[in-house]
């Protein structure tokens, strides 16, 4: 158990709908990273955000958005869902800012958009 | 922007033997270096990391090894095991944390 909470673990939608995933950071970690891993595409980078503001970003879509609250926990917004949207999304939490340590995976949630 | 890739996307080895993956970066100023073992179901789990400033750093059964000069990373596994069958995936760091695209490892007995 890395510490990290993700939820739902799996949701299935429609296109066209909005979804949001939920994370909670190990105890203690500043960091919430955003990752989508599809079938043929490996981990791809969205967003990373440290101690509430964003820190870095990466391939995330227009219609994707993501926030991290006071408490730290973080939530990723997705809208306007397209078929190729499907993929597990994982969050990732470190201690610092990248490059200060290792990473904790969540479990990911599995988002089928049918 | 920085590119990892991965020489090989399955790799196939016996129980025992020693198992190497490979890794390539793009970007010189990539200072940080991480290997993740994804088993089916789970999220990456970290294995190992080296900074910039070393080019060998050994841990349980595993050694990674950097190559600044060819931009080229690999991963070690000593006396690879069934348990270690899973997909492997080099992270760089320059700015943010870029996974390359991942090698299945499969084990036979």
């Amino acid at each position: 158990d890395s510490g990290v909470t993700q939820t739902p673990k799996h949701l299935i939608t429609a296109t066209g709908q909005r979804v949001t995933l939920r994370c909670s950071p190990r105890s203690g970690d500043l960091s919430v990273y955003w990752y989508q891993q599809s079938l043929d595409q490996g981990l791809q980078f969205l967003i990373q955000y440290y101690n509430g503001e964003e820190r870095a970003k990466g391939n995330i879509l227009e219609r994707f958005s993501a926030q991290q609250f006071p408490d730290l926990h973080s939530e990723l917004n997705l809208s306007s869902l397209e078929l190729g949207d499907s993929a597990l999304y994982f969050c990732a939490s470190s201690v610092g800012p990248v490059g200060s340590g290792e990473l904790f995976f969540g479990e990911g949630s599995r988002l089928t958009v049918l | 922007g920085e590119s990892v890739g991965l020489h090989l996307p399955t790799l196939s080895v016996q129980e025992g033997d020693n198992s190497i993956i490979n890794c390539a970066y793009s970007n010189s100023a990539s200072d940080y270096f991480i290997w993740y073992k994804q088993e089916s179901g789970k999220g990456p789990q970290f294995i190992i990391d080296i900074r910039s400033n070393m080019d060998k750093r050994q841990g349980q059964r595993v050694t990674v090894l950097l190559n600044k000069t060819v931009k080229h990373l690999s991963l070690q596994i000593a006396a690879t095991q069934p348990g270690d069958s899973a997909v492997y995936f080099c992270a760089v760091q320059g700015g943010k944390l870029i996974f390359g695209q991942g090698t299945e490892l499969s084990v036979k007995p």
